[in-house]
């Protein structure tokens, strides 16, 4: 089983659509969960830094964590064509350097 | 405005013949980075510099060195690129090693002919 568990996707969906992107992980150890944004042929890019469980609102990105389930979400509203990236979440915890742990990704189309 | 830039952003080199990736940032962090990202997969840490201490990965292969020569700059070096080391290489950087927030550069994608 792997550490971190992202659905691949794609998903798709219609423009102005609400989107939940999910990982769930298995390392209880975490406490710093990340969701970065990768446009094709691009570096990650940092959307959402959270710590511990609760929520974290960015304009149209909401990020939660639900650290009693091991289950994180990163929700878009008003989806936009220009949000058709990959999302990857990352998470680390534990004592030491914190390594970072990738979900591999989820794919999201947003058609016009 | 770029703070982690990475050069070249494509690079295709010859099988076998050794090849420098470089990074530089502008944060002023103390920890970088060098991740290797194949297609459709997360992306995988090879190593990192906290300060001028160099980490290697247990499953780095001996063909991947490092170095960084002041706090700005850090090179990948491939010894001898085989045709599976084709592969998005992704700088990124964080203040520190307890500060997980890392900010990635655009990457570099090797080609291996």
């Amino acid at each position: 089983q792997k550490e971190v568990e992202q659905d691949p996707g794609p998903l798709s969906v219609p423009e102005g659509a609400i989107v939940s992107l999910n990982c769930t992980y298995s390392n209880s150890a975490f406490q710093y969960f990340m969701w970065y944004r990768q446009y094709s042929r691009k570096g990650p890019e940092l959307l959402m830094y959270t710590y511990s469980s609760g929520n974290k609102e960015d304009g149209r990105f909401t990020a939660q964590v639900d650290k009693s389930s091991k289950y994180i979400s990163l929700f878009i509203r008003d989806s936009q064509p220009s949000d058709s990236a990959t999302y990857l979440c990352a998470m680390s915890g534990g004592t030491g350097f914190q390594k970072l742990v990738f979900g591999t990704g989820t794919r999201l189309l947003v058609s016009p | 405005d770029a703070m982690v830039i990475q050069n070249p952003r494509y690079q295709v080199t010859q099988f076998g013949k050794p090849v420098t990736l470089s990074c530089s940032q502008t944060l002023n962090h103390n920890v970088m980075y060098w991740y290797q990202q194949k297609s459709s997969q997360a992306p995988k840490l090879l190593f990192h510099y906290y300060d001028k201490d160099f980490n290697n990965e247990a499953d780095t292969p001996d063909n991947f060195q490092s170095r960084r020569p002041n706090t700005s700059f850090c090179f990948l070096d491939i010894r001898s690129p085989g045709l599976g080391d084709a592969a998005m290489y992704l700088c990124a950087t964080s203040k520190t090693r307890g500060n997980t927030e890392a900010f990635f550069g655009q990457g570099t994608r090797l080609t291996v002919v």
